[in-house]
């Protein structure tokens, strides 16, 4: 069965500073990797994701994302973080049924200090 | 706008009643799914269905039904209303031949 872990349900970071998110993957297939943002009281909103194509995926916001198949991860990073990016962050993987259905990691808050 | 929308917003209602929350896409995408997420942010999905296939997970209680009259559309209905069902629920949706999915606002319900 597949499934995602998120390393760290919390992640506190300086205004300016590297955001790095991780998360690893099972999948004994080649996985579709999303990565999502919810704001507080929000829905969600893809930032971004992998669909077996460049294994760099950039994506909104200035987030991007490296498909690593050897460490079976997909971390998402930003070089600087800004105040508007304190948000929870869900790591999801494409289940192998024909309908698609996301399977979620339980999600790193991100918080930044100013 | 071009999205998925959720009606209502927020949902207070006591134990035992049945209510229903609906989800229209106006994005012409073939697939629809219900999520809830729970008190700790953990997000599972209930349901997927596109006009060929309904697909429940089996952990959902069958006091939970979805109803689709249309392509466009896929509401959740639930009856008996319990404590624990107090959750937000999701809907989504996503075009056929992709696994990309975009998401409602959101529905919180809280049950008394």
């Amino acid at each position: 069965a597949q499934s995602v872990t998120q390393l760290g349900s919390h992640v506190s970071v300086s205004e300016g500073a590297l955001v790095l998110l991780r998360c690893n993957y099972s999948s004994s297939v080649p996985p579709y990797l999303f990565w999502y943002v919810q704001y507080p009281n929000q829905g969600l909103q893809l930032l971004l994701k992998y669909t077996s194509a460049a294994t760099l995926v950039k994506g909104i916001n200035g987030f991007e994302a490296e498909f690593k198949k050897s460490e079976t991860s997909f971390h998402l990073t930003k070089p600087s973080a800004h105040m508007s990016d304190a948000a929870e962050y869900f790591c999801a993987v494409s289940d192998q049924g024909s309908q698609g259905n996301l399977i979620f990691g339980k999600g790193t808050k991100l918080s930044v200090k100013p | 706008d071009t999205a998925v929308s959720q009606t209502p917003k927020y949902l207070v209602t006591q134990m035992g009643n049945d209510k229903s929350i609906k989800c229209e896409q106006n994005l012409g995408h073939d697939t629809m799914y219900w999520y809830k997420q729970d008190s700790k942010k953990f997000l599972k999905i209930m349901f997927s269905y596109n006009n060929k296939e309904l697909i429940i997970n089996e952990t959902v209680p069958n006091r939970f039904s979805p109803k689709s009259p249309d392509k466009a559309h896929l509401n959740l209905h639930i009856n008996s209303l319990e404590l624990g069902d107090s959750a937000v629920y999701f809907c989504a949706s996503s075009p056929s031949g992709t696994k990309t999915q975009y998401f409602g606002p959101g529905t919180r319900l809280l049950v008394l």
